[in-house]
């Protein structure tokens, strides 16, 4: 079992441009969940998802950001026009079901700079 | 709105000695799981222990335990023996259960360094 991959690890991106970042759960893992983590902060929730529904989007800004959970590959956070305060560390986190007695499974991040 | 406080941005202790990491919460809700989550240079975020809010008994996990405070709304984590690879970030999460958003509330943070 690989555990949540994600990636690139590393994402380098000119302001105004585009970035993906993909993020594949567990095998059997239905729930994934997005986080951002600025410098010497805590992780920020973003959002909720299950395959191919969005069911929580309250931490994710109302602009430039979105995320999808297709019914087949992987969860995708797209920014779009990036700015400078983008550059942070993104996690996913992905779950076997919603009932809170089943932990969480965090990936490795990726790490976006904005330049 | 939920909010996890971690007063202690650093601390550094001497290998096998015991070291304990503050952490404490603001909710109105009864119904609730906290978390410490360890995150080493790989940045990988580390489950260490989880705690029921309705269980009165303090969680354990080999040298990890948990000093939960409810009417405190305190939850700090004791590590005992400490040893070189338990230097890393520590989190203190918070999670509301029962419907709605069950997203993680996150403490900024202790970086805990043991020394050899």
């Amino acid at each position: 079992n690989a555990g949540v991959m994600q990636n690139p690890r590393h994402l380098v991106r000119r302001r105004g441009q585009e970035a993906r970042l993909r993020c594949s759960p567990m095998k059997g893992h239905s729930h994934v969940y997005w986080y951002r983590q600025l410098p010497e902060e805590g992780l920020k929730f973003m959002v909720y998802l299950q395959k191919e529904n969005i069911i929580d989007e309250s931490g994710m800004p109302k602009e430039r950001f979105s995320a999808e959970f297709p019914k087949e590959g992987p969860s995708i956070l797209r920014i779009q026009q990036v700015v400078r305060g983008d550059s942070a560390a993104y996690f996913c986190a992905s779950r076997i079901t919603h009932h809170p007695d089943y932990g969480y499974t965090f990936g490795s991040g990726t790490r976006l700079t904005v330049v | 709105a939920q909010t996890v406080t971690q007063s202690q941005p650093e601390m550094s202790v001497q290998e096998a000695e015991t070291v304990t990491l503050s952490c404490t919460y603001d909710t109105s809700e009864n119904n609730y799981y906290l978390f410490w989550y360890k995150q080493p240079p790989s940045r990988q975020m580390i489950l260490v222990i989880r705690q029921e809010a309705y269980k009165q008994q303090n969680a354990t996990e080999n040298r990890f335990s948990v000093n939960f405070q409810k009417a405190a709304k305190s939850f700090s984590l004791k590590i005992s023996d400490s040893q070189l690879g338990d230097t890393a970030m520590y989190f203190c999460a918070f999670m509301i259960t029962g419907g709605g958003a069950d997203g993680l509330t996150f403490g900024k943070g202790t970086h805990l360094i043991i020394q050899p």
